[in-house]
């Protein structure tokens, strides 16, 4: 069991919204403003997609937002693309523990 | 353009030993922690060691420790990460990853497959 809790699929069609959430305790997500949000396609390596929280590295569409309340953290994929099928990982700070990673989400472009 | 690029995955028996590498090129290796993260066939990333920037402080997963081994050449741009006593339920991709901050990574290198089987 993951010490970050995802929804294990979440499905949208093209041009819709999806969000993905990511929840942990006050230790963790709760407790700072350090949380990753990882793309992964099938075969390939983790991608960052979202750091701190809602920052985009450069390259990252704006397509892609993500925001936190309380223990929970948000990823938002709007305007929903064929290639944005993939799996997705959050990952957060929690303080003298190592990171910490979601269980990740299949998301499925209908 | 950051590159990071594992090495020496294979197929080991229960109880043997493997010796995984990343080349680090494109960034100045020294000025940044690095981890080591895995997945198992199907299954999600699992963090399993990091190393600080002069290689002086390390830390492990509950599950490897005692068993691996992180260390780093910054004059060779090397991450390692030896691996004895491995088990069956070690086998997974191994990715090399770079710190951004606070222990979470940026830059993830494609990853070098471990087999444990007899």
């Amino acid at each position: 069991q993951s010490a970050l809790t995802q929804p294990p699929s979440a499905s949208g069609s093209p041009g819709q919204s999806v969000t993905i959430s990511c929840t942990g305790t006050s230790g963790d997500i709760g407790g700072y403003n350090y949380v990753s949000w990882y793309q992964q396609h099938l075969g390939k390596a983790p991608k960052l997609i979202i750091y701190e929280v809602s920052k985009r590295p450069s390259g990252v569409p704006d397509r892609f937002s993500a925001s936190k309340s309380g223990n929970t953290a948000s990823l938002t994929v709007s305007g929903l693309q064929a290639e944005d099928e993939a799996d997705y990982y959050c990952s957060s700070y929690a303080g003298s523990k190592n990171a910490l990673f979601g269980g990740g989400t299949k998301l499925t472009v209908l | 353009e950051v590159q990071l690029v594992e090495s020496g995955g294979g197929l080991v028996q229960p109880g043997g030993s493997l010796r995984l590498s990343c080349a680090a090129s494109g960034f100045t290796f020294s000025n940044y922690w690095m981890h080591w993260v895995r997945q198992a066939p199907g299954k999600g990333l699992v963090w399993v060691s990091r190393i600080s920037k002069d290689g002086r402080s390390t830390s492990y997963a509950d599950s490897v420790k005692g068993r691996f081994t992180i260390s780093r050449d910054n004059a060779k741009n090397t991450l390692d990460l030896q691996m004895n006593s491995l088990r069956a339920e070690d086998t997974a991709v191994y990715y090399c990853a770079r710190d951004l901050q606070y222990n979470l990574p940026d830059y993830w290198g494609q990853g070098t497959l471990v087999t444990v089987s007899s």
